[in-house]
């Protein structure tokens, strides 16, 4: 099993929609979680960290669920401009050092 | 304001010479790390250092070396280069808070002929 895993995708909807993410994650010791949105061929940029009590950021709201391993990422009102590869990221320190373990993130194509 | 640096941005190879990948933080990070990028893959860690004089392998460091002797600079070499190193190479850097995130330099794009 992938320390950290999420649908590839592509998810292609309308302009306006609404579309979820989940990514499961394999060490419960874990201790921080993020999304990262990476453009095609660019380096991945944080999109925004994903806290226990869930947190939002204007249309993208991020869910932590520990007890269960997953983390999640809701887009409202979707952009054109979303379209972009979505990236999970899990942190935890393990043998002396944190080490970031990356999903091979879901594709997302926004459609006129 | 720059975070992390990297050069160059393109770079073609033939097989068999060697090269450079510069980074650079500016940020004052203890946490530095290199991975590659295939087409239509996920990350792969090559190699890491948590602090100035220490680096450690990662999952694909065949063909690479690293050195840290500055808290800013963590430049990742190829000796010989070959084909299957055609790839886009990220350099990133954490400060060590727990809950902090990664950031990114912009990438080198790198082909080997």
């Amino acid at each position: 099993r992938k320390e950290v895993e999420q649908d590839p995708g592509p998810f292609n909807v309308p302009e306006g929609a609404t579309v979820a993410f989940n990514c499961t994650y394999s060490n419960s010791a874990s201790q921080s979680f993020f999304w990262y949105r990476q453009d095609c061929r660019k380096e991945p940029k944080l999109l925004m960290s994903v806290y226990s009590s869930g947190n939002e950021d204007g249309r993208f709201t991020a869910q932590l669920n520990r007890a269960s391993q997953y983390i999640s990422l809701l887009i409202r009102d979707s952009k054109l401009s979303d379209s972009a590869t979505y990236l999970c990221v899990v942190n935890g320190y393990t043998s002396g050092t944190y080490k970031y373990i990356f999903g091979t993130g879901t594709r997302l194509k926004v459609l006129a | 304001n720059a975070g992390v640096t990297q050069t160059p941005k393109f770079r073609i190879l033939k097989i068999g010479q060697s090269m450079t990948l510069q980074c650079t933080q500016d940020m004052n990070h203890n946490y530095m790390y290199w991975y590659r990028q295939d087409p239509g893959m996920g990350l792969k860690l090559i190699y890491y250092s948590v602090g100035a004089g220490i680096t450690d392998k990662g999952e694909v460091p065949n063909g690479y070396n690293v050195s840290r002797s500055t808290t800013e600079d963590f430049p990742l070499r190829l000796e010989l280069a070959a084909p299957s190193q055609t790839s886009v190479y990220f350099c990133a850097s954490y400060s060590g808070a727990s809950t902090g995130p990664q950031h990114f330099g912009d990438g080198t794009r790198l082909s080997i002929l």
